[in-house]
């Protein structure tokens, strides 16, 4: 069981915008900022977005993130193909003075 | 180009030690933590820990202390995560990665491809 919560899995058709939430609590996403990671089939995780919103640069537009309270989101749109992969959370936790990660969420793009 | 580059695939024996690799290239190593992530096979990512190749300060994840040893040679640039007696268990993909943190934010980046650990009789 991880400690960030993120859905299994999401879809969408080409061109559709798609999100995936990540639920924390005080000690992680409420206190320290959110990253998200994205892993293409067979590949290492990649950094999509760090500090909750910021995309490092080469990372398309169509991908944002935010943060509320204990949560944090992803969104793609203008959805393609070549993002159906793995997506993953992570925050640093006060509590355990070390990194969780949510489970990921696989996202098919129909 | 900032890279980690790791070691390559391991085939072992319960009860074998083994000790992989990753090396940075493009920056200074010294620069930032280097973080290590298991990820079983059709599981997600499990942070193990971190470690300061300026200092060799560690903090490792309740799960995995006392199980797995972080290490560094600064010299050469090199950081490893070491086993003293692999089990079936272990076998998973382990990734390192750059633990940047600035200003109150901490990310991992870059990754390194992974080296697969295989244990098995």
């Amino acid at each position: 069981q991880s400690v960030l919560t993120q859905p299994p899995s999401a879809s969408g058709t080409p061109g559709q915008r798609v999100t995936i939430s990540c639920s924390g609590s005080s000690s992680n996403i409420g206190s320290n900022t959110a990253s998200w990671y994205q892993q293409l089939p067979g590949t290492a995780p990649k950094l999509l977005i760090y500090t909750n919103n910021q995309r490092p640069s080469g990372v398309p537009d169509r991908f944002s993130g935010s943060k509320s309270g204990t949560s944090a989101s992803l969104a793609i749109s203008g959805l393609q193909s070549e993002d159906e992969a793995d997506y993953y959370c992570a925050a640093w936790d006060d509590s355990l003075s070390g990194w969780v990660f949510g489970g990921g969420t696989k996202l098919t793009v129909l | 180009e900032v890279q980690l580059v790791q070691s390559g695939a391991e085939v072992k024996k319960p009860g074998e030690s083994l000790k992989i690799s990753c090396k940075g290239f493009g920056y200074t190593f010294t620069y930032y933590w280097i973080g290590w992530v298991r990820q079983m096979p059709g599981k997600g990512l499990e942070w193990m820990g971190i470690i300061n190749p300026a200092d060799s300060d560690t903090r490792y994840s309740p799960s995995f202390q006392g199980q797995v040893t972080l290490s560094v040679d600064k010299s050469i640039s090199t950081a490893y995560l070491q086993w003293s007696g692999l089990k079936a268990s272990d076998t998973a993909m382990y990734y390192c990665a750059g633990h940047q943190y600035s200003s109150g934010s901490r990310w991992f980046d870059p990754w390194g491809q992974g080296t697969l650990v295989t244990v098995s009789s």
